[in-house]
């Protein structure tokens, strides 16, 4: 039930793009998307509630495809502080399950 | 503002002590979430619950296992007995309603169980 990303892992020089993307077997409700870095609790980067929108966050935008049960994290022009593990959340039915993904370890270097 | 706080920040223990756990949510946030982070298993929710009320605890992996929320303001999550397989970092986390609204977290209670 757990939502799979990928890639597992990947590094980047700065101002390089990179999409993580999550996927469902379940259908979803919503996507969230947080980043933690190492040693640090989980921050909250932001919600796509309706399939097909996409939000944005400074550099940093998501997507939701409902329909696939998909949701991809584009990161553009990364910087040295996008550098944590990222991780997908999902509500699944109707019971509020919410499952975390499998995490993305992401890491820019000058 | 104050965020999620937790306590203690580690606890080291012997396997067969009775651990607690403590979070504090944000004030006004009526959902809160314990979860556990492992390199094995990455972050697993264990418990929640919805105005004080535990409403999903299919998570919390044995009977040794137990959360209260006695009120708006406070929560635990305890380990009795516990083992080494529950060493893990422990986070709490809360949002202003179960769906659909960010989960802001504590900074983890990293617990060792020897």
């Amino acid at each position: 039930q757990q939502p799979v990303q990928s890639p597992q892992a990947v590094i980047l020089r700065e101002g390089e793009d990179a999409v993580i993307n999550c996927s469902s077997s379940k259908a979803l409700y919503s996507v969230h998307w947080y980043r933690q870095k190492h040693g640090e609790a989980p921050v909250f980067l932001m919600i796509l509630l309706k399939g097909g929108e996409q939000k944005g966050h400074d550099k940093i935008s998501a997507s939701f495809n409902e329909k696939k049960q998909q949701s991809s994290l584009y990161l553009t022009a990364s910087q040295l502080s996008y550098s944590g593990t990222y991780f997908c959340g999902t509500e699944m039915g109707t019971g509020n399950q919410f499952y975390f993904g499998t995490g993305t370890s992401l890491t820019v270097i000058p | 503002d104050a965020g999620v706080i937790q306590s203690p920040r580690h606890e080291v223990t012997e396997m067969g002590q009775e651990v607690t756990l403590r979070c504090k949510p944000i004030s006004g946030h009526n959902s809160l979430f314990w979860y556990r982070q492992t390199m094995m298993r990455g972050l697993e929710l264990l418990i929640y619950f919805n105005n004080n009320v535990p409403i999903d605890d299919s998570g919390m992996p044995e009977d040794r296992f137990s959360a209260k929320m006695p009120n708006a303001s406070f929560s635990t999550l305890k380990i009795q007995p516990s083992e080494p397989r529950d060493s893990a970092v422990y986070f709490c986390a809360s949002s202003q309603d179960s769906r659909n609204q960010p989960q802001h977290f504590g900074d983890g209670t990293r617990l060792s169980i020897l």
